[in-house]
């Protein structure tokens, strides 16, 4: 069974830095777009990052320039890297894999596996 | 970026009740829309994809409809196992955007 793994948060200085990872098993990061999704305390989901298996990857205008997701295809993990970190980036983030193409035709996107989540706090 | 608005925000709801959540979006997205159920400090599931077709596993009571900028989720018999928060989400253009969620609580 294809399963993800988040890793990596904890309680952050404003204007730090933070790797978030992601371990995934039963199948290729590397084979498949995967994103990270946040979560602040009470609120809503919000997008953060996608990256596909080309290397092209996209980002919620909210993180654009400070956040960057990359993979290690080799150990088979997913990486929130996160710089400059605000108050408001305090979250829940879930790493989770697009749907694969034996399931989803091209050109019908989802997200089917997700983590259990990663907690960053960020106060000084 | 574009707007998903849902409503209701929350709604209550019986045992077998027949509910509907709507998704608008604030441009047309064609049928690039999932839905997403959540319960608390658990992580998002998949229940639809391209706005109608159902993921995997998803009892049949879910269904989705919608194309344009309006979309529907509806839940035919509301099970006791429901009770959780809806989101949708755009994957049509970047950056991806979900909607505010819907809380289907027990009346």
């Amino acid at each position: 069974d294809a399963q993800l793994v988040e890793s990596g948060g904890g309680l952050m200085q404003p204007g730090g830095s933070v790797r978030l990872s992601c371990a995934a098993s039963g199948f290729s990061v590397s084979n498949n777009y995967m994103s990270w999704v946040r979560q602040a305390p009470g609120k809503g989901l919000e997008w953060v990052a996608i990256l596909y298996g080309g290397g092209s990857s996209f980002y919620a205008d909210s993180v654009k320039g400070r956040f960057i997701i990359s993979r290690d295809n080799s150990k088979n993990v997913l990486y929130l890297q996160m710089d400059r970190l605000g108050v408001e980036d305090a979250a829940v983030y879930y790493c989770a894999r697009g749907l694969p193409s034996y399931i989803a035709a091209a050109g019908k996107y989802g997200l089917d596996v997700w983590g259990q989540g990663t907690t960053v706090t960020v106060s000084s | 970026a574009i707007q998903m608005t849902q409503s209701p925000s929350s709604l209550s709801a019986s045992v077998g009740d027949k509910v509907t959540i709507t998704c608008r979006a604030s441009q047309g997205i064609g049928s690039d829309l999932g839905w997403y159920q959540q319960k608390p400090g658990k992580a998002p599931k998949l229940l639809i994809y391209a706005a109608s077709t159902s993921h995997t596993g998803v009892p049949s009571r879910f269904s989705g409809s919608g194309s344009g900028a309006d979309f529907t989720l509806t839940i035919s018999s509301l099970q006791p196992e429901d009770f959780a928060t809806y989101y949708c989400l755009q994957d049509y253009e970047y950056p991806w955007t979900f909607g505010q969620g819907t809380r289907v609580e027990l009346k």
